[in-house]
């Protein structure tokens, strides 16, 4: 299966928000089971769960991080942008048969 | 605290075999199910294969299946991934990842990962 697909790259500006697309199919992201994810990854360091079951933060997570879904297409907002969010995200999803796929990921540039 | 650590990496030529564990603690790790996953140079993350916390359950990645196992060793918190039959496209640096539970309550395999260990190089030259 082919990963997820995401934009290589997005920016904003401190204090804006900015949303970053994860387009799948209708076996993974657009599946009923709603098993989506997204990560924050910083150069040399590993994942850290951001979003899990779409729109759920994990305890810790600031809230200036959302999840959203509509159809095949998941959706990250970081609002209220701040210099320490300059990551890559990766989406991930369920595929139905047990396996996970993930984006590609989107570079996140706070300018 | 809560930890992940990968070891076992190293450069392996082609046709070569090579045995990655993960050693956990600061949690009960005989009730989570234990992921690998792994990200080439410079590119994203590919999930490898999943374990449920007894063993009982066994799922991976087409790309693997038949050259990966996936293992556990619940009574030394360890997990493992034996890889055979290497080629260059199995470089990368392997990460393994805890399932996400909420609450203590474990749902699905798939919620997540929300603890991972800070990977371990494999490079097959």
């Amino acid at each position: 299966q082919s990963a997820l697909t995401q934009p290589p790259s997005a920016s904003g500006s401190p204090g804006q928000s900015v949303t970053i697309s994860c387009a799948g199919s209708s076996g993974d992201v657009g599946g009923g089971h709603n098993y989506v994810s997204w990560y924050q990854q910083h150069p040399g360091k590993a994942p850290r769960l951001l979003i899990y079951l779409v729109n759920k933060r994990p305890s810790g997570v600031p809230e200036r991080f959302s999840g959203s879904k509509s159809g095949t297409t998941a959706s990250l907002t970081v609002s209220d942008l701040q210099a320490e969010d300059e990551a890559v995200y990766y989406c991930s999803a369920y595929t139905g048969s047990n396996s996970l796929l993930f984006g590609g990921g989107t570079e996140l540039t706070v300018l | 605290q809560v930890q992940l650590v990968e070891s076992g990496g190293g450069v392996v030529q082609p046709g070569g075999s090579l045995r990655l564990s993960c050693a956990a603690s600061g949690f009960a790790f005989n009730s989570f199910a234990m992921h690998w996953v792994r990200q080439a140079p410079v590119k994203g993350l590919e999930w490898v294969a999943v374990m449920a916390f007894d063993g009982s359950n066994i799922y991976y990645a087409d790309s693997v299946k038949g050259r990966f196992t996936i293992s556990r060793d619940n009574s030394k918190n360890t997990l493992f991934l034996h890889m055979s039959n290497l080629s260059a496209e199995d470089t990368a640096v392997y990460y393994c990842g805890r399932q996400y539970c909420v609450n203590g309550v474990c749902y699905s395999y798939y919620y997540g990962l929300d603890v991972w260990g800070q990977g371990t190089s494999v490079t097959v030259s």
